[in-house]
């Protein structure tokens, strides 16, 4: 069964930094694409990153980019967003997804339950 | 402001057909798949749609998606109270070299 855990929410203040990560299982994690979105309190889903299955390729909405990276560790099957310079608008429930084998597509068929993060002084 | 437009609301009675649509440009749904979500109320979204018209396993066949130049439909037939809930396109964007995703349409159920 594919499962995915994010981790690593919580308080921060306004410019702060803060890492996520995400847990995956039940697949071969090294075979896919994955991605990061988010959800702001009442609000629809933004897209805010993606990366290759391999690493080697990494992609980010406008709004993120700069202040936040994402990477993954294959050994360990797991999924990272570090985010800095950490705003009020960031403040959202951020879920990771599996993509397909390749990047340049949003089909994400596997979500995580999300983990919020809420920025506030 | 979404780079994807889908209308904030629709609504339909129990057996009612909807559709809900999505328009977007050259570069996301003119040159890529569109794929659509459907977000339960206090859920992670879950894949309804990919590569425009096809179902995952485990999706009712009253789904259907198409698509055609740079807009997208959703269609709901048979609509049950179940299907209440948030509805969201997808698409990548070469442009921004990034997805990028629709406003959401919230499908009430009267």
């Amino acid at each position: 069964e594919v499962q995915l855990v994010e981790s690593g929410g919580g308080l921060v203040q306004p410019g702060g930094s803060l890492r996520l990560s995400c847990a995956a299982s039940g697949f071969t994690f090294s075979s896919y694409a994955m991605h990061w979105v988010r959800q702001a309190p009442g609000k629809g889903l933004e897209y805010v990153s993606a990366i290759s299955s391999n690493g080697g390729s990494t992609y980010y909405a406008n709004s993120v980019k700069g202040r936040f990276t994402i990477s993954r560790d294959n050994s360990k099957n797991t999924l990272y967003l570090q985010m800095g310079s950490l705003r009020a608008e960031d403040m959202a429930v951020y879920y990771c997804a599996r993509g397909a084998s390749t990047t340049g597509t949003t089909r994400l068929d596997y979500w995580g339950q999300g983990t919020l993060v809420t920025v506030s002084s | 402001q979404s780079v994807l437009t889908q209308p904030p609301s629709a609504s339909g009675t129990p057996g009612q057909r909807v559709t809900i649509s999505c328009s977007g440009s050259s570069s996301n749904i003119g040159s890529n798949t569109v794929n659509w979500y459907q977000q339960l109320p206090g859920t992670a979204p879950k894949l309804l749609i990919y590569s425009n018209n096809q179902r995952p396993s485990g999706v009712p066949d009253r789904f259907s998606g198409s698509k055609s130049g740079t807009s997208a439909s959703l269609a709901i037939s048979g609509l049950q109270s179940e299907d209440e809930a948030d509805y969201y396109c997808a698409a990548w964007d070469d442009s921004l070299n990034v997805g990028v995703f629709g406003g959401g349409t919230k499908l009430t159920v009267l």
